[in-house]
């Protein structure tokens, strides 16, 4: 089982408030990523990031922000949350080898509820 | 439009049957194909990858075909088990981007009944 945690597993907040996910792993890769993945749909890549000050914006647009200040540290923060936020996001990180063959080792999720 | 498509969307088998599970996909150019499964609530976890050169590839009872002329993938799940229960995803990867851009697929959620 890959060394990648998720933090906090469940989350039920009100909205407007201001939320941070957090995301580390201890395989020492350098490749993170963050999807959106809503029941019974594809994950969809919000984020991701190359290394430590690195972090690009995914195939689907999305209101939150990333940081990557440590190579192990990836955390995704919603400044004001809402309802259309409601949905499980999923961090993901690869050793960041060239030829595209890579696998990502994925986290636990965060099943967030905003009401 | 999605350019991974599973089918079927759901499955259930009886503990012990064999099942198998279709992915066909338009994604071009085409670097490899993955297929990942899913426990509820959990995050995907990678069971085979193969590339355009290989026909087929095993994983225990998780056996991946893939054909790079049509573009359809299936992956064979052979003496189920209860903890097969779960969501398959088929991945695609192209080549176009230093990223190497991934595709996924609906998944086709299978339930194994005792």
């Amino acid at each position: 089982e890959a060394d990648i945690y998720q933090t906090p597993r469940y989350l039920v907040i009100g909205t407007g408030k201001k939320i941070t996910l957090e995301c580390s792993q201890t395989m020492g890769h350098d490749k993170m990523y963050w999807y959106q993945q809503d029941p019974g749909m594809e994950l969809h890549l919000i984020h991701y990031s190359y290394g430590v000050n690195s972090t690009e914006k995914g195939d689907l647009s999305s209101e939150s922000t990333v940081s990557r200040i440590r190579t192990e540290h990836f955390p995704l923060t919603l400044e004001s949350a809402r309802p259309s936020h409601t949905s499980q996001y999923l961090c993901a990180s690869s050793p960041g080898r060239a030829g595209g063959l890579e696998t990502q080792y994925f986290g636990p999720g965060t099943r967030l509820l905003v009401l | 439009k999605n350019q991974v498509e599973q089918s079927p969307q759901s499955l259930i088998i009886l503990e012990g049957k064999n099942c198998t599970l279709q992915c066909n996909y338009t994604v071009s150019p085409f670097s490899n194909l993955r297929w990942y499964k899913q426990d509820t609530g959990r995050g995907p976890v990678s069971l085979t990858i193969m590339t355009f050169s290989e026909n087929t590839k095993s994983n225990g009872r998780y056996t991946a075909t893939l054909d790079a002329d049509t573009k359809q993938s299936s992956l064979h799940i052979t003496a189920s088990q209860l903890s097969d229960s779960a969501s398959y995803i088929c991945v695609v990867s192209d080549r176009g981007s230093t990223l190497g851009r991934l595709y996924f697929g609906r998944g086709t959620q299978l339930t194994v009944w005792p």
